[in-house]
């Protein structure tokens, strides 16, 4: 079945280190590929997505690399702020456009040290 | 702004007790979902509808129940909680079509049955 394997945490960092998050998937077809985050306190948002091989996703300093040949999705960011601690999930949505859930990984929570 | 509500935000309840979780959206979105969160477990799949006559159990359904009253309305139950059932629980929407089938997060219920 569809799975998807995320490194697990906690992670934590001082600020401006260099950040990465990896995540692999298993998956029949070609699936979309997310990382959603979720600040204290608040549910998941979307943070980045890809949807085919060799895209790269990209949003808020944040970007991750749909590899189809290593089946990774990791998620970097250069340098890394206090307000980026939060928990990470992977996701893949395995049949886009047709009636299909989306699968999250277990999560990584970030701590950034100031 | 368009959101996704949930209500209450937090709940304490003693084992055998009914209770309802709610969700409301103004999003205009046909598919909602109900997730539950565990330390550890990532996401699991309650219960999703995409739409009011269209309700399907997840990944792990036994001993929940809901009911779409309205495209905008999706309520979760607990016919009789157990100490297993504390978690933090959100409500999710997303759009029919949607090529990318992004989920759209409610800031999520923590449950707490003793």
């Amino acid at each position: 079945g569809n799975s998807v394997t995320q490194m697990e945490g906690p992670v934590t960092l001082s600020e401006e280190a260099f950040l990465t998050i990896n995540c692999t998937y298993t998956a029949t077809g070609y699936p979309s590929l997310f990382w959603y985050v979720q600040y204290p306190g608040e549910g998941l948002q979307l943070l980045l997505k890809a949807t085919k091989a060799d895209d790269k996703g990209s949003n808020k300093g944040f970007e991750a690399t749909y590899r189809k040949e290593t089946t990774s999705f990791h998620l970097e960011k250069g340098s890394v702020q206090v307000s980026d601690s939060a928990v990470y999930f992977c996701a893949l949505s395995a049949a886009p456009n047709r009636d299909d859930k989306i699968i999250f990984g277990k999560g990584t929570r970030l701590h950034i040290l100031p | 702004d368009a959101d996704v509500t949930q209500t209450p935000r937090n709940r304490i309840t003693k084992t055998g007790k009914r209770i309802m979780l709610e969700c409301s959206q103004t999003k205009g979105h046909d598919r909602m979902y109900w997730y539950r969160q565990d330390p550890g477990l990532g996401l699991q799949l309650i219960y999703y509808s995409f739409d009011v006559k269209d309700i399907n159990k997840g990944e792990i359904s036994d001993g929940y129940s809901v009911s779409r009253q309205a495209q905008a309305k999706f309520s979760l139950s607990l016919e009789s909680a157990i100490p297993n059932q504390t978690a933090l629980y959100f409500c999710a929407t997303s759009v029919a079509g949607d090529y990318y089938n992004e989920q759209f997060f409610g800031p999520g219920t923590r449950l707490t049955v003793l």
